[in-house]
């Protein structure tokens, strides 16, 4: 079956530009959590979705960051006036029930600020 | 607070075992999970315990001691593609999210 996807796989942008990443997680999947890796670096909890729970947008860096899921399915996170070191990949996950359960990785968006 | 230690680095031979340690430190835990990251790839799910305990699966076997904050990773049989980044991953907070570290880069040598 489709995993998790996500849109577009690489992007490069200007400095103080607006950018809009987009993912499409397993269908039937309640759960969806965004990630951000830098190179080498370990995986930087961002924001989970639960349902139609309030969103814990406990890890996001700062309020240019703001996601949202539409209809408990696809989301779209958001990063107003980008900054160098927004550069990263940024990893979008889904998963059945609880965020301890598997949770499935999409190929992630390599986002390039210069 | 929360806190995470894995070794950065480890090396091993083809054939050989290896033993990731992870210790952690998080409110309100569930369980650990073990994530794979090939170079350039996603993360994808290894094994989660959520209990005290070995946990295998084919060559790899994950353990749990939650007195001590404590877990492993072991790889048996080493091949060349078992060469990737291990992440443990305690669950905690008020809704389980998972806490993932640096993770440890293990090297396989032929």
């Amino acid at each position: 079956g489709a995993g998790v996807s996500q849109s577009p796989s690489n992007k490069v942008t200007e400095k103080g530009k607006d950018v809009e990443l987009r993912c499409d997680p397993i269908s039937g999947h309640t759960a969806l959590y965004w990630y951000r890796q830098s190179l080498g670096q370990g995986l930087e909890f961002l924001i989970y979705f639960q349902g139609n729970s309030a969103p814990d947008k406990s890890g996001l860096p700062s309020d240019r960051f703001s996601a949202e899921r539409t209809g408990g399915s696809v989301s779209t996170l958001t990063i107003q006036r980008t900054q160098q070191e927004d550069s990263a990949v940024y990893l979008c996950a889904s998963s059945l029930g609880e965020a301890y359960n598997e949770q499935f990785f999409g190929p992630g968006t390599r986002l390039t600020v210069l | 607070g929360q806190s995470l230690e894995q070794p950065s680095e480890v090396t091993a031979v083809e054939g050989a075992i290896v033993q990731i340690n992870c210790t952690y430190q998080t409110s309100g835990f569930y369980g650990l999970s073990w994530y794979q990251q090939h170079d350039g790839g996603a993360p994808t799910f290894l094994s989660y315990n959520a209990l005290d305990g070995l946990e295998e699966t084919g060559r790899f076997s994950s353990f749990l001691s939650r007195s001590d904050s404590y877990g492993y990773l072991l790889l048996q049989e080493l091949q060349m593609k078992d060469s990737a980044s291990y992440f443990c991953a305690p669950s905690g907070g008020s809704q389980g999210n998972l806490i993932f570290g640096k993770g440890t880069k293990l090297s396989v040598k032929p």
